[in-house]
């Protein structure tokens, strides 16, 4: 039963465009949540990350917003530049002892130029 | 450079050997991790460590074997009884366990079977 899920395996964004990039979850012990970008035969590279005292965590390019009640958060990229193409990875850490990563199942991201 | 190194990058194993997958780090991170990574899905734990001498399962466990007894290395050993070896293996460490610290990957090892 996948705790975190990413339903769009893909998208596609033109170049300057904003890319939004989704992710759900279902267990309401999640209270720190991350994104990683992936590159091929790399390892994934972390990039931003919010907690569930905050709604909101920007960084340059980069936006995490967090909605609890719904138990969504998504990655808003803005503008896209062709570099930005990789796969990109939620994630989400427990409260507890262990504050293991759960992650989803990637998105791929063209960013076209 | 501070850093996480897996090796090697490529991996064959023949049916019913036990292969040891190498992970250093020089961060001088207490926790390191395992994780595995099939086509189309998300990164699984196999096992972590919080700190030298400890080491617990993940939620993949089952046909791996790890040791922690230097803080800088935690290599992984997939033995004959993983019955699905090929998949591409990430190391990770993080300052410690406990808190918010995002974690670090190395980039990767992957294994296939001959």
């Amino acid at each position: 039963d996948q705790q975190v899920k990413q339903n769009s395996p893909s998208l596609s964004v033109q170049e300057g465009r904003i890319s939004i990039l989704n992710c759900d979850y279902t267990n309401s012990m999640f209270d720190y949540f991350l994104w990683y970008k992936k590159y091929p035969a790399e390892g994934p590279t972390f990039l931003i990350s919010i907690s569930s005292i905050k709604d909101k965590n920007e960084d340059g390019r980069f936006t995490v917003f967090l909605n609890k009640s719904a138990k969504h958060l998504s990655l808003h990229i803005v503008p896209s530049q062709p570099g930005d193409s990789a796969v990109y990875f939620c994630a989400a850490i427990s409260s507890g002892s262990a504050r293991q990563l759960t992650f989803g199942s990637g998105t791929q991201l063209t960013v076209l130029p | 450079d501070g850093g996480i190194t897996q090796s090697p990058k490529y991996l064959f194993r023949k049916e019913g050997q036990n292969v040891t997958l190498s992970c250093e780090q020089n961060l001088n991170h207490d926790a390191m991790y395992w994780y595995r990574q099939d086509p189309g899905q998300g990164l699984r734990l196999i096992y972590y460590s919080q700190i030298v001498n400890d080491f617990q399962k993940g939620d993949i466990a089952e046909g791996y074997s790890v040791s922690r007894e230097k803080k800088e290395s935690f290599p992984l050993t997939v033995t004959s009884a993983q019955k699905n070896p090929t998949a591409f293996y990430l190391c990770a460490s993080s300052i410690s366990a406990g808190g918010n610290q995002p974690q670090h990957f190395g980039d990767g090892t992957r294994l296939s079977i001959l």
